[in-house]
């Protein structure tokens, strides 16, 4: 069981670049988030999924695209790199929509995080 | 190395000794919260969650304590080990909502 898998754990983009962030999973989770995360700063939601084919922003989506054609993957897409984008960005997923079910099953499991540069 | 955790509040207790890491949030309607403890070069890992519901709850070492008048959250780890060095986050979600906010961590410091 590998939980959240990211790929690459590091990268470095030059501004203007495009380039996807992966994400997977299999827990067969439902729910699937991208978080990026700056130097005094928490985590912080770029945009997130309920399901297949579902997908809705977060706090600070402009400069990503996300999509979802499957329950495994959750891919985050940079289309134009600018160096306010440098960051760590993690992905996380859980097993149920946060807004039901026992608490226990609302825990997001996070992925190792891939730290971006974007010169 | 490790820029995140710059500017952090930091909190160092000896070896052996309780630790209490502090958290205010922000929204009187969220109703789920959970401590997260993340590790240098790792994501976030879950530690305890609570619901609005409850006012403390315990693992392993650990407790959680919610005071909804004075939207204050804390965490209580028991006999604080070396391991327990780390950044802690807390979060919160509203109810109806699928929106997490985090708070900005707390850096832990145990002394040998």
């Amino acid at each position: 069981n590998a939980g959240v898998t990211q790929t690459p754990k590091f990268q470095v983009l030059k501004t203007g670049q495009s380039m996807t962030l992966q994400c997977a999973q299999d827990m067969n989770h439902e729910y699937m988030s991208w978080y990026r995360q700056d130097p005094g700063m928490g985590l912080r939601l770029i945009h997130y999924s309920v399901g297949a084919g579902i997908t809705d922003q977060g706090e600070v989506p402009n400069g990503y695209n996300v999509s979802r054609s499957t329950t495994e993957d959750f891919p985050l897409r940079l289309l134009s790199a600018a160096p306010s984008q440098t960051s760590v960005y993690f992905c996380a997923s859980s097993y149920s929509t946060p807004s039901g079910g026992a608490v226990s099953k609302n825990i997001q499991y996070f992925g190792a995080g891939t730290r971006l540069s974007v010169l | 190395g490790e820029s995140v955790g710059l500017h952090l509040p930091t909190l160092s207790v000896q070896e052996g000794d309780n630790s209490i890491i502090n958290c205010a949030y922000s929204n009187s309607a969220s109703d789920y919260f959970i401590w997260y403890k993340q590790e240098s070069g790792k994501g976030p890992q879950f530690i305890i969650d609570i619901r609005s519901n409850m006012d403390k709850r315990q693992g392993q070492r650990v407790t959680v304590l919610l005071n909804k008048t004075v939207k204050h959250l804390s965490l209580q780890i028991a006999a604080t080990q070396p391991g327990d060095s780390a950044v802690y986050f807390c979060a919160e979600k509203a109810s109806g909502t699928y929106k997490y906010i985090f708070g900005t961590g707390t850096r832990l410091k145990v002394l040998a």
